[in-house]
């Protein structure tokens, strides 16, 4: 009920070219859909969100696209470049005990963008 | 400003030290997050403080020991660790316990000998 399941594993592209990392949640109380851009010894960082009542949400170069009736969401990079080459976590996050909120991470996907 | 400090950058400890983790947050956020990350794995979640109070422990054995000093800063004691405790450490925080946004630190590496 509460995974969230990422694919695929990794991903290698060509500069300039468009990587699509797709999520897919079962729990229907999730109501924020997150996701980190992760480099090698950094933390995880905020890349971008969506709320579940929009289909899709741009910020630059990324775009999350949002299947409520399919319970799916995926990440489009435009235009990608070799520094996007990270691990991307996908995350949903709904109220826990109380009025907590935690994040249920996706398994991630390693990007690898070749020049 | 959305940055989350952590010190320090690596550790290295043997199985009977006794260490500490510490990160801070200047931004006003009142809910504070210990997460563990082992390599190619995704976060896991270990405490929550809500206005410096212990709010979520998941399980975590006691040879860790969060504290909440004051709203800006957490900290994670480490006591007779393991080698399976070798990890990264990460420190996150938001708005409140209910807020969407949570924002990480870089993380301690830990490794424990």
């Amino acid at each position: 009920q509460q995974q969230v399941k990422q694919s695929p594993q990794s991903l290698i592209v060509q500069k300039g070219g468009i990587p699509i990392i797709n999520c897919a949640y079962e729990n229907t109380a999730f109501d924020y859909f997150p996701w980190y851009q992760q480099f090698p010894g950094k933390g995880p960082a905020l890349l971008i969100a969506i709320r579940p009542d929009v289909s899709e949400k741009k910020e630059g170069r990324f775009t999350i696209s949002f299947n409520k009736s399919a319970k799916q969401f995926s990440l489009h990079i435009m235009d990608s470049q070799p520094g996007d080459s990270a691990t991307y976590f996908c995350a949903a996050s709904g109220r826990a005990s109380g009025s907590a909120r935690q994040l249920t991470f996706g398994s991630g996907t390693q990007l690898t963008v070749l020049p | 400003d959305t940055e989350v400090t952590q010190t320090p950058k690596h550790l290295v400890m043997g199985m009977t030290n006794k260490k500490s983790l510490k990160c801070e947050q200047h931004m006003g956020h009142r809910a504070m997050y210990w997460y563990k990350q082992k390599a190619k794995k995704p976060p896991e979640l270990m405490f929550v403080y809500s206005y410096e109070k212990l709010s979520i422990n998941e399980s975590v054995p006691s040879r860790f020991s969060p504290e909440c000093p004051n709203s800006s800063l957490l900290n994670l004691h480490l006591h007779a660790l393991q080698p399976e405790d070798s990890a990264l450490y990460l420190c996150a925080s938001s708005q409140r316990i209910g807020g969407y946004e949570q924002y990480f630190g870089p993380g301690t590496r830990l490794t424990v000998t």
